[in-house]
């Protein structure tokens, strides 16, 4: 079974919709984050959660919100949807404080298309 | 401000020749470095990283990459290429500290052609 899981894989809506990315992981790690992937632009930090109760804004937050449910879950919201919003969205975890250097490990993306 | 550069956008290479992907970064006292490789419709996998001692970082699937302090380089390499590692790579970099994070380049496609 995959360590980081994204649901759904793929999703299409229109502009104004309510959209939710989720994300789960067993890797037992603190830290997760969201991240966007837009050609050649690499990938970009949206949220980043150190644990249940630290949330914090990355580089691009405007427009998406997060919650932090649990220690295994990390979820994206958009309130309302804008085509310039159609990316490949990235979940990932990292295990900071083992001697890790803060290795990151991904979840295979969302797909997201917004007409 | 932190950064992190690769020049090469794309690097096409005929399978079984040699290849580098160049990865640059802005100057820190200690950083910790990674490569990761992104197959078509796949996530980013872990191909290796650098966080301390030998500054010859050997990978999977038969990369390695050298850390290079002087001239802040970390650059990826691969004595003979296959098609299967036709992808994208992007090198990352987190400048260490507790609540520090990773900072990604903007990626390179190798494209390994027959």
């Amino acid at each position: 079974d995959a360590d980081v899981t994204q649901t759904p894989r793929n999703r299409i809506t229109k502009t104004g919709k309510r959209i939710m990315l989720e994300c789960s992981q067993t890797k037992g790690h603190d830290r997760m984050y969201w991240y966007r992937q837009d050609p050649g632009l690499g990938l970009r930090l949206i949220y980043y959660s150190f644990d249940v109760k630290d949330i914090n804004k990355g580089e691009i937050s405007d427009g998406y919100s997060v919650s932090r449910q649990a220690q295994a879950k990390f979820s994206l919201s958009l309130e309302s949807a804008i085509p310039n919003q159609t990316a490949l969205y990235f979940c990932a975890t990292s295990d900071w404080g083992q001697g890790s250097g803060d290795t990151q490990y991904f979840g295979p993306g969302t797909r997201l298309t917004v007409l | 401000a932190q950064s992190v550069t690769q020049l090469d956008s794309q690097v096409p290479v005929f399978e079984e020749a040699p290849v580098e992907l160049r990865c640059n970064y802005s100057s820190s006292v200690s950083v910790y470095l990674f490569w990761y490789v992104q197959y078509p419709n796949q996530g980013l996998q872990l191909l290796l990283k650098y966080l301390s001692g030998s500054t010859l970082v050997k990978g999977i699937n038969g990369f390695e990459a050298e850390f290079n302090k002087s001239q802040t380089s970390f650059h990826l390499r691969k004595p003979s290429v296959h098609i299967s590692d036709t992808a994208e790579y992007f090198c990352a970099v987190s400048y260490g500290g507790a609540t520090n994070k990773l900072i990604f380049g903007t990626g390179t496609l190798l494209a390994v052609q027959p």
